[in-house]
């Protein structure tokens, strides 16, 4: 299965910084989605951005950003002007482009890293 | 707002006693998906369907069945709940021609 590691389990930031959160994932499969998805204390899980891997232009998003290394296997997101609401849990999620992709996840479903907490300082 | 509503919200049960879970979508979609959530876990796959009466199994499905006898609702259920299932259950689902899921709101299931 493909394999999603988000290596800070946490960070921290002060209001207005930008900060920058890392994930790699390993796959064989050459075609595929990354997204990136926030937790609020709500526990909603909310799309941030996403990134198509045939693409080689980084997805932006408001004050989101991604730096996108396909040959790396990396995709980190960048918060600029981090704000009090950016405060939550950051899950990195992998997606085949194939219903019948590689590993135990099919039928499109997104492998998830085990994210990343952001706290976010006056 | 996916139009994704899980029931119920929170849930206390005794190991040994079985638990169902229910999803339910307002739009038609085909894809819809069983997550459950732990610490230090993210989010794992438990099962799927890709259809009325589809379903597949997904990453962590022992212990669970999953049932979809109409487009709008998908149930979780547990057989026989134990303290491993303790969990927060979020169902998804993946609307057409698109590469993003979209979640509901999450159960959190509690076994004593």
């Amino acid at each position: 299965a493909q394999t999603v590691t988000q290596s800070q389990p946490e960070m921290s930031v002060q209001e207005a910084e930008t900060v920058t959160l890392s994930c790699t994932y390993d796959t064989s499969e050459s075609d595929y989605y990354l997204f990136w998805y926030k937790q609020p204390p709500s526990r909603q899980m909310i799309l941030v951005i996403r990134q198509e891997a045939y693409k080689q232009q980084n997805a932006t998003e408001n004050r989101f950003s991604v730096n996108f290394q396909k040959a790396a296997k990396s995709f980190s997101l960048k918060i600029s002007d981090s704000q009090l609401g950016d405060a939550a849990m950051y899950f990195c999620a992998y997606r085949s482009a194939y219903e019948q992709g590689l590993g135990s996840n099919s039928g499109y479903a997104l492998n998830f890293g085990k994210g990343t907490s952001l706290l976010v300082t006056p | 707002d996916a139009g994704i509503t899980q029931s119920p919200r929170h849930k206390v049960t005794e190991t040994g006693t079985p638990v169902t879970l229910r999803c339910h979508q307002t739009e038609n979609h085909r894809y819809m998906y069983w997550y459950r959530q732990d610490p230090g876990h993210g989010l794992r796959l438990i099962h799927y369907s890709y259809g009325v009466k589809d379903t597949d199994k997904g990453e962590v499905s022992d212990g669970y069945s999953v049932s979809r006898s109409k487009t709008e609702d998908f149930l979780l259920t547990l057989e026989s709940a134990t303290s491993s299932q303790t969990s927060v259950y979020f169902c998804a689902i993946r609307p057409g021609q698109t590469y993003e899921q979209y979640f509901g709101p999450g159960t959190r299931l509690t076994v004593t």
